[in-house]
């Protein structure tokens, strides 16, 4: 799977929006660009996906930039309880040997202030 | 209802002894994958079982073998254990009907070898 580059920390006071970076300049055509995130003593947690639009759930907002080296998950209003280490995987669905391997990096550790 | 569950959730075991962590998923997957969090943090994927099939081993020890009785569980036997084994081990699902294709985690297993 192709690598992530995402800071390694981020702040945010509650209720505020937060904007998580994740830069994937090598990203390949067939690329899914997803989002987990592993709260405190937990496992991680699917929030979003996507391929070329901007994509919304319940959870967050995923906006893709348009020649895809780069993009954005948007929590609308952190909480507390978003505090976690949110991970950028890409992950090419293809076909090919990964069999939905999830290759984890670093991620982005967002600290959450009240 | 829990989707993945695994047990115990504490193991703490002398150097040399022979361990089993078991994992359970309820939600009618077809592939199960064990992770390994280390002390700094990073996931790694270590096995992944596709119908009781083993379909993915990255370059881990041989002390460490998997076992699927069915597609619904997984489970992580390790032989002759390290200190360097300690970590948190995750077991996680990916059902190839999900349109998603996401994985769901579970707890994770806290393994201390002294």
């Amino acid at each position: 799977d192709a690598k992530t580059t995402q800071p390694n920390s981020m702040e945010s006071n509650e209720e505020e929006p937060v904007h998580l970076p994740c830069n994937h300049s090598t990203i390949s055509g067939t690329d899914y660009i997803h989002w987990y995130r592993q709260l405190p003593s937990q496992g991680p947690e699917y929030v979003i996906h996507g391929l070329t639009s901007n994509v919304n759930n319940r959870m967050a907002s995923l906006a893709i930039a348009e020649d895809r080296k780069s993009s954005t998950l948007i929590l609308h209003r952190a909480t507390l309880r978003d505090a976690a280490v949110y991970y950028c995987i890409l992950r090419d669905l293809a076909g090919g040997t990964s069999y939905g391997k999830l290759t984890f990096g670093q991620g982005t550790i967002l600290t959450v202030h009240p | 209802d829990t989707a993945v569950s695994q047990t115990p959730k504490y193991l703490v075991t002398q150097m040399g002894n022979d361990k089993s962590i078991k994992c359970e998923q309820n939600l009618g997957h077809d592939t199960m994958y064990w992770y390994k969090q280390d002390s700094k943090k990073f996931l790694k994927i270590m096995f992944s079982y596709n119908n009781k099939e083993l379909i993915i081993n990255e370059t881990v020890p041989n002390r460490f073998s998997p076992k699927s009785p069915d597609k619904a569980h997984l489970n992580l036997h390790i032989n002759s254990l390290e200190l360097g084994d300690s970590a948190v081990y995750f077991c996680a699902s990916r059902g190839l009907a999900d349109s998603r294709d996401t994985q769901y985690f579970g707890p994770g297993t806290r393994l201390t070898v002294l």
